[in-house]
């Protein structure tokens, strides 16, 4: 079975400080990975998406994650953090077994220090 | 093209009422799913629908029901409504079915059961 686990719920950063907000995932076939993005009152806006092309998927926003199988992690990263990233992010998981559900992680809150 | 739109925004019921909330996806998405998003449990999937028919569901009780009509707008109703209902509720729709879609998600509706 699939699943997704998210490593910290809240994150702090400085603005201009490398952001990493850390995914780890479990699937019995390569899967498809996802990163969402949350901003308060509104539904989730996908970030960037791993569909096997490359194991460096670049994102909006100056966001990118990094596949690795060996580690069976997909974290997202981005060099310089703004106020405007402040907002929840979700690593999703999808691999076609248990009906094509994608499932969600945690989320992992980022909050941006000015 | 137009996003997914969920009607209302925001409900108070109390106790016992039932709900219904309304999704439309995006214009050529065939596949609406809807999720339960909650501080204490995340999101948390409800069911997926696909040409009419329901392909996948969550671990909801019975009292969580939805559908799906010819143009692909869905419904999703909650009777007998209990304080734990209180959530936002979120609608997605992605083009087809299949592990590689990404989904588009709705604003939500905000559920208060008093």
């Amino acid at each position: 079975a699939q699943s997704v686990t998210q490593l910290g719920s809240h994150v702090s950063v400085s603005e201009g400080a490398l952001v990493l907000l850390r995914c780890n995932y479990s699937s019995s076939v390569p899967p498809y990975l996802f990163w969402y993005v949350q901003y308060p009152n509104q539904g989730l806006q996908l970030l960037l998406k791993y569909t096997s092309a490359a194991t460096l998927v670049k994102g909006i926003n100056g966001f990118e994650a990094e596949f690795k199988k060996s580690e069976t992690s997909f974290h997202l990263t981005k060099p310089s953090a703004h106020m405007s990233d402040a907002a929840e992010y979700f690593c999703a998981v999808s691999d076609g077994t248990g009906g094509f559900k994608t499932i969600f992680g945690a989320g992992t809150r980022l909050f941006v220090k000015a | 093209k137009a996003g997914v739109t969920q009607t209302p925004r925001y409900l108070i019921k109390t106790r016992g009422q039932q709900v219904t909330l309304s999704c439309s996806p995006i214009s050529g998405h065939r596949s609406v799913s809807w999720y339960q998003q909650t501080p204490g449990q995340g999101l948390q999937f409800l069911f997926e629908y696909f040409s009419e028919t329901q392909r996948n569901k969550g671990n909801f009780p019975g009292r969580f029901s939805g559908r799906q009509f010819s143009n692909s707008r869905s419904e999703m109703n909650v009777s007998t409504l209990e304080l734990g209902d209180s959530a936002l509720y979120l609608c997605a729709s992605s083009l087809d079915r299949g592990p590689h879609n990404e989904q588009f998600f709705g604003p939500g509706t905000r559920l208060t059961v008093l």
